[in-house]
């Protein structure tokens, strides 16, 4: 099983600056690597795929980037609305696998 | 427009039943992957299954392997999870995933969920 691990666990951000995000995958998974938004009570949002291509109807503050093991999220301005959870996943095999995700919140 | 809906959830005792099912609509369903996602009060996201679209091909998490079975009904749109051998962990919100694939990949669509409690 692949193994992903993200970090940090809560990230402190005022508004309007850039976070980052990390996501490290225990062996290779090339980019098939996905990212979702999940706000409290609702389901996931999907941001991300194939590592650095945004899902239709993401705003482009919102990157990803990485290849192999390690990759990063960065929402260049924040947003309130940005202020939630974030999870990374991996497809390349089977079991499909999420990272424990990222909190990220107002500092 | 996709439109995954679930529903079975509810309150079942430790080593009851219980099959959940989500009604697909606005893709052709017999051409993607499906998958069930779960999640657990206050934790993170949770693979628990998935069935192949081309040939019903199915996988699973260690955590529900032997107890939980994945099925498809193409003429329905539909999926489901029939769960047996319940236990207290396996209480969370279900989701119903659409992938983006007929044989895997990433999830484009997700339903709202659907809670399972096991408790007596």
């Amino acid at each position: 099983e692949i193994v992903m691990t993200q970090s940090p666990a809560t990230l402190s951000v005022s508004p309007g600056e850039r976070a980052t995000l990390s996501c490290r995958a225990s062996q290779s998974v090339s980019n098939n690597l996905a990212w979702y938004q999940q706000k409290p009570g609702q389901a996931p949002r999907l941001l991300i795929y194939g590592a650095s291509t945004r899902a239709t109807g993401i705003p482009a503050r919102f990157s990803g980037g990485g290849s192999g093991t390690e990759f990063t999220l960065t929402i260049s301005s924040l947003q309130s609305e940005d202020f939630t959870f974030y999870y990374c996943q991996q497809y390349t095999d089977w079991p499909l696998t999420f990272g424990g995700g990222t909190n990220v919140e107002i500092k | 427009e996709v439109q995954l809906l679930e529903s079975g959830g509810g309150l079942v005792p430790p080593g009851g039943s219980l099959r959940l099912s989500c009604a697909a609509s606005g893709f052709t369903f017999s051409s993607y992957a499906m998958s069930w996602v779960r999640q657990a009060p206050g934790k993170g996201l949770e693979w628990v299954s998935a069935i192949r679209g081309s040939n019903s091909n199915t996988f699973y998490a260690d955590s529900v392997k032997g107890r939980f079975t994945i099925s498809r009904d193409n003429s329905k749109n539909t999926l489901y999870l029939q769960m047996n051998s319940l236990r207290a962990e396996d209480t969370a919100v279900y989701y119903c995933a659409k992938l983006s694939w007929s044989f895997g990949g990433w999830v484009d669509s997700w339903g709202q969920g659907t809670l399972v409690t096991v408790s007596s």
